[in-house]
């Protein structure tokens, strides 16, 4: 079954910390992709990335930078020189080919609460 | 472009009564969800529709029925409300499934 654990529920940084947050996924599929989404406090969810399952190079944009490892089943977003605008709530999730089921639709993580303090 | 809307943004309902979250995209895409939010759980879905015309149930779609209106439109309707269905409410479109999700500022509602 399809399942995203993100196992830090919550963290805390200062101001220009770096800081990763960590994903791992199960799928049984070879076909699927992993999003990255920020919730700040005012809870809209805003779309950071998505990366397909094919596509294993690193990405970097700005001071966001995110690690994909299959043999590893991760997903991890780093946050570099940590800013208080980056606190908020981050999900990871997965979409999959479901057999006989839902197509395409998201899994979310349970999300993991970043504070950073000035 | 607004992008996804959600009407309304704050509700309270009584126990046992009805109302229907109204969602819009005006990105022209054929994809479009529902999800809710409740504290330490992520989002989970409650249905989907993958093109116009087209529903699905999700993980959660009990006690809850959808209408796709049109490309544009999908409406949640909740029948008859329960204390369990507080939560905040989530649209989002995509332009097909698999694709990314955009995702509307959300629906906040109370059930007493």
């Amino acid at each position: 079954a399809q399942k995203v654990t993100q196992a830090q529920t919550e963290i805390s940084v200062v101001e220009k910390e770096d800081v990763t947050l960590d994903c791992v996924y199960e799928t049984r599929d070879t076909t699927y992709y992993l999003f990255w989404y920020k919730q700040p406090p005012s809870g809209e969810l805003v779309f950071l990335i998505r990366r397909n399952s094919f596509d294993e190079q690193n990405e970097i944009s700005g001071r966001y930078s995110w690690n994909f490892q299959k043999s590893t089943s991760s997903f991890n977003f780093t946050i570099t020189a940590s800013q208080v605008v980056d606190s908020a709530v981050y999900f990871c999730a997965l979409s999959e080919r479901s057999y006989g089921g839902s197509q395409g639709n998201l899994i979310f993580g349970k999300g993991t609460k970043l504070s950073v303090k000035p | 472009n607004a992008g996804v809307t959600q009407t309304p943004k704050f509700q309270v309902l009584k126990t046992g009564q009805s109302m229907t979250l109204q969602c819009a995209q005006d990105m022209n895409h054929n994809s479009m969800y529902w999800y809710r939010q409740d504290p330490g759980m992520g989002l989970r879905l409650i249905y989907y529709s993958a093109s116009e015309g087209t529903t699905d149930k999700g993980e959660v779609p009990n006690g809850y029925n959808v209408s796709r209106l049109n490309k544009r439109e999908f409406s949640l309707r909740l029948e008859s409300a329960a204390p369990s269905q507080t939560s905040v409410y989530f649209c989002a479109s995509s332009p097909w499934v698999q694709e990314t999700q955009y995702f509307g500022p959300g629906t906040r509602l109370l059930v007493l």
